[in-house]
């Protein structure tokens, strides 16, 4: 069974851009989180997506959204980019994540630069 | 809030050595806590889970770890290290939201494992 890929796997962008990263989840898996990892803060929460619903969500900024599709796969979008958005944005796929065991499954994560 | 906490930022270890990383939570109710490791450049990959079942837990690579309620702990042990071994460790506790039907993982700050020839 494949795993959780994740395009582009290497991203640079200048200050005020907008970006758009794509995760496909392991087959049959309905649920996709996205975790934004930087050496100062580690590994954050942005928001988690079930059926094409937001049912959960961290504590960033409005300019971080996201979206999943009928076929699971999702988008998280950043717009007005700013240099402390520079990170590695990892997504992590489940069968629901309505289970305090669920295990998340992660895919290999895009760098993202921003000059 | 649930979390937890990884002592010791980097820990380093000569091959064959015994391996320990430590992860003490927070929790007013039992957690359910996770140990992930991450290779340079690429995600994270479960080693093993507590799920209540037994506070013994097995995981991949020959890793295990012991869950003890009264120390609120779950420390990562190797008995004997390899190099491949080397990498970033993360503890993990599973979180609800505010509905409780929900969860998301929140990370201790990692522990980088340093294997020495």
């Amino acid at each position: 069974k494949a795993g959780v890929t994740q395009t582009p796997r290497y991203l640079i962008k200048t200050r005020g851009q907008q970006v758009t990263l794509s995760c496909s989840p392991i087959s049959g898996h309905r649920s996709v989180s996205w975790y934004q990892q930087t050496p100062g803060q580690g590994l954050q929460f942005l928001f988690e997506y079930f059926s094409e619903t937001q049912r959960n969500k961290g504590n960033f900024p409005g300019r971080f959204s996201g979206r999943q599709f009928s076929n699971s796969r999702s988008e998280m979008n950043v717009s007005t980019l700013e240099l402390g958005d520079s990170a590695l944005y990892l997504c992590a796929s489940s069968w629901a994540a309505t289970l305090a065991t669920d295990t998340q499954y992660f895919g290999p994560g895009t760098r993202l630069t921003v000059l | 809030a649930q979390s937890v906490t990884q002592l010791g930022s980097h820990v380093s270890v000569s091959e064959g050595a015994l391996v320990l990383l430590r992860c003490n939570y927070s929790s007013s109710v039992p957690p359910y806590l996770f140990w992930y490791v991450q290779y340079p450049n690429q995600g994270l990959q479960l080693l093993l889970k507590y799920t209540s079942a037994a506070t013994l837990v097995k995981g991949i690579n020959g890793f295990e770890a012991e869950f003890k309620k009264s120390e609120t702990s779950f420390h990562l042990t190797k008995p004997s290290a390899h190099m491949s071994d080397a990498a970033e460790y993360f503890c993990a506790v599973s979180v609800a939201d505010s509905g409780g039907s929900n969860y998301k993982l929140t990370f201790g700050k990692g522990t980088l494992l340093t294997v020495n020839p």
